[in-house]
């Protein structure tokens, strides 16, 4: 079946430093591939997406590469602030899946001054 | 896009009791689902809520503790039978399909935090 892996948290950086999360998935067929990030305290929000392979999503200066040949979707910026801390969740959905997400298990990132 | 309520926004409740939850949305959708997050883990799909007919239980959870209703297809209930403290969990209700993106993501509701005691 689909899934979805993520690298382990919590990581913690200094602000400004540049970011990295590895996201790697398997699936049958073409999946679109998100990323999702939960505030302390709020609900789940869409950060970014990429529907087919080699197409690059990008918001509020978050970028991720739909890699198929490695089957992965890492997430970065290059300068992280305080205000990034939170949990990212990468996900994939499948139209022969019944549209679901199935998301990875999360990686909690903190940001210090 | 979508607005997503839900109700409660969180609650206490006593085990062996049951809690409805429910889930209102500003416009047609397609697809419902109800996820489950508990204490620091990602989200897992209890079902699909499908309109007019039973829902689609994933592997590991049954309609008989978490029966779902989906009247019409702006409006869907999630009931928590015979809670025990195991499903102390924020529940989330998302949806998706054409009618609010042509590009496969869900749009989640802020989710209802239940604790059992």
């Amino acid at each position: 079946g689909n899934s979805v892996t993520q690298m382990e948290g919590p990581v913690t950086l200094s602000e400004e430093a540049f970011l990295t999360i590895n996201c790697t998935y398997t699936a049958t067929g073409y999946p679109s591939l998100f990323w999702y990030v939960q505030y302390p305290g709020e609900g789940l929000q869409l950060l970014l997406k990429a529907t087919k392979a080699d197409d690059k999503g990008s918001n509020k200066g978050f970028e991720a590469t739909y890699r198929k040949e490695t089957t992965s979707f890492h997430l970065e910026k290059g300068s992280v602030q305080v205000s990034d801390s939170a949990v990212y969740f990468c996900a994939l959905s499948s139209y022969n899946q019944g549209g679901k997400l199935i998301f990875g298990q999360g990686t909690e990132l903190s940001v210090k001054p | 896009s979508a607005v997503i309520s839900q109700k409660p926004s969180r609650d206490i409740c006593q085990r062996g009791t049951s809690l409805t939850i429910q889930c209102q949305v500003d416009s047609q959708v397609t697809m419902m689902f109800w996820y489950r997050q508990q204490p620091g883990q990602s989200l897992t799909l209890i079902a699909t809520a499908n309109q007019g007919s039973e829902a689609t239980y994933e592997s590991g959870f049954v309609i008989d503790k978490f029966p779902i209703s989906r009247p019409n297809l702006t409006f869907s209930t999630l009931t928590v039978s015979n809670m025990s403290p195991e499903d102390s969990s924020i529940y989330l209700c998302s949806v998706g399909g054409a009618r609010v993106s042509d590009t496969g993501e869900l749009f989640f509701g802020e989710g209802s935090r239940l604790t059992v005691l």
